[in-house]
């Protein structure tokens, strides 16, 4: 398996901007994980979903930030307009169900200007 | 919810030592697991140990829970063991919210 892959790896945008994060987890992993990194506030969970299906949003820091997971391959974190306060690392995480053991992608590192 | 906290915050060893990091949490857990973040910024799973020990190679792991806490163990320290050690755990006993701790930063000298 080719592990959790995360696009685009680098992303540089402009205030006001919309920008689109891209997860697909480990095929048969039915939990799915969007987590944040910062050097102020470490690593913050923004949202997961459990068989496609959002569980807990509570991490969303606001109405800026969506999240979607149309089917078990694939999910969706968009921000809109970003923000330079938004400038972090955007990891997906997925797992099998039961233990919630997490492998994570190589992350997204935004900066926005 | 849980609180995690990880001690020492950052850590300075030669090539060869061995280490101990701890992870402390508020309430009792039947999930913990321990990553490695590289200097690339990649997170690894090492270890998924909600009680008892596990060895992997250098590293082994142990959880109390009873006692509320874990413990990461390095051995005979290399320069690749470098980078963010964090431990992780469900924010409550029927949830999968999975919350992290501060991290200790590991630096080995060559």
């Amino acid at each position: 398996d080719a592990g959790v892959i995360q696009s685009p790896r680098h992303e540089v945008t402009e205030m006001g901007q919309e920008v689109t994060l891209r997860c697909k987890p480990i095929s048969g992993h039915n939990s799915l994980f969007w987590y944040r990194q910062t050097m102020m506030r470490g690593l913050e969970l923004l949202i997961y979903f459990n068989n496609n299906v959002p569980i807990d949003d509570s991490g969303m820091p606001e109405d800026r930030f969506s999240a979607k997971m149309p089917n078990a391959s694939f999910s969706t974190l968009k921000i809109q307009p970003s923000e330079p306060r938004d400038s972090a690392v955007y990891f997906c995480a997925s797992s099998p169900d039961g233990a919630n053991v997490l492998t994570f992608g190589a992350g997204s590192r935004l900066t926005v200007l | 919810g849980i609180q995690v906290e990880q001690s020492p915050p950052d850590l300075i060893l030669q090539e060869g030592a061995n280490s101990t990091l701890r992870c402390n949490f508020s309430d009792s857990v039947n999930n913990l697991q321990w990553f490695h973040q590289n200097p690339w910024g990649q997170l690894i799973n090492l270890f998924y140990i909600p009680s008892g020990t596990k060895q992997n190679g250098r590293l082994s792991a142990t959880t109390v829970a009873t006692e509320r806490y874990s413990l990461l163990y390095i051995s005979s320290s290399q320069t690749t063991d470098s980078g963010v050690y964090f431990c992780a755990a469900p924010f409550s006993s029927s949830a999968s919210k999975i919350i992290f701790g501060s991290g200790t930063r590991l630096s080995i000298r060559p």
